[in-house]
């Protein structure tokens, strides 16, 4: 079965620096990837897919990039600020092309003033 | 508020209760999937509908877990004869279908089993 592999050391940066937030996947290559942000007590926010066929998505100060060959996807977070702290989720598309989702533990980010 | 919903946020039931949880997709949204999330983890799958068809329970535990959406809008989710092992955060999330993008989540619903 597919396992997504996000780091589980909290990442600490300090505000203004470029954040990278990794998610590795085994077996099967997945139509596309997602990713959501997560506040403490809330549900998961979309933030952005990006599909099999491309290299890189960018959003304002979010940028995603996907491997299939290394089966891994970056995401990137310039300019960070306070507010972006939280805890970041990589997900999957399952097979059966039926919008369910795989998701990674998640990572969780803060940025330092 | 156009967003997803779930009643009740908190919930606590003695070990052996029955519980039921509910969610208002999105209007219009034909899939709605509910997920279930433990501490320091990411969602799991539980089940999923198409409008009103239940297309895959695979990510249910256990057979005391009953999903059901019979007008292919608001969605319920039982739990019966509860053990502590349920409690976790509860999300459901709905989205428009085929071709399959973001998934809107509402805020979940905390189960404590004591």
């Amino acid at each position: 079965s597919q396992k997504i592999e996000q780091n589980s050391e909290a990442l600490n940066i300090q505000e203004g620096k470029t954040a990278t937030l990794t998610c590795n996947y085994t077996n099967y290559s997945p139509a596309y990837l997602q990713w959501y942000r997560q506040d403490p007590g809330r549900g998961p926010v979309f933030l952005l897919l990006i599909r099999e066929n491309e290299k890189e998505k960018r959003k304002e100060r979010l940028k995603v990039t996907f491997d299939t060959t290394l089966k891994q996807s970056l995401f990137h977070i310039t300019a960070s600020q306070p507010a972006d702290s939280a805890t970041y989720l990589c997900a999957l598309d399952a097979p059966g092309n039926t919008g369910k989702l795989i998701f990674g533990q998640g990572t969780t980010l803060q940025v330092k003033p | 508020g156009a967003g997803v919903s779930q009643s009740p946020r908190y919930k606590v039931a003695k070990r052996g209760q029955d519980v039921a949880l509910r969610c208002d997709p999105i209007s219009g949204h034909v899939s709605l999937f509910w997920y279930q999330q433990a501490l320091g983890q990411g969602p799991e799958f539980l089940t999923y509908f198409q409008n009103e068809a239940q297309l895959d329970k695979s990510g249910l535990p256990s057979d005391r877990f009953f999903a059901e959406r019979p007008e292919g809008s608001v969605s319920t989710l039982k739990i019966q004869r509860t053990q502590q092992e349920d409690s976790a955060v509860y999300l459901c999330a709905s989205c428009e279908g085929e071709p399959y993008n973001e998934q809107f989540f509402g805020p979940g619903t905390r189960l404590t089993v004591l």
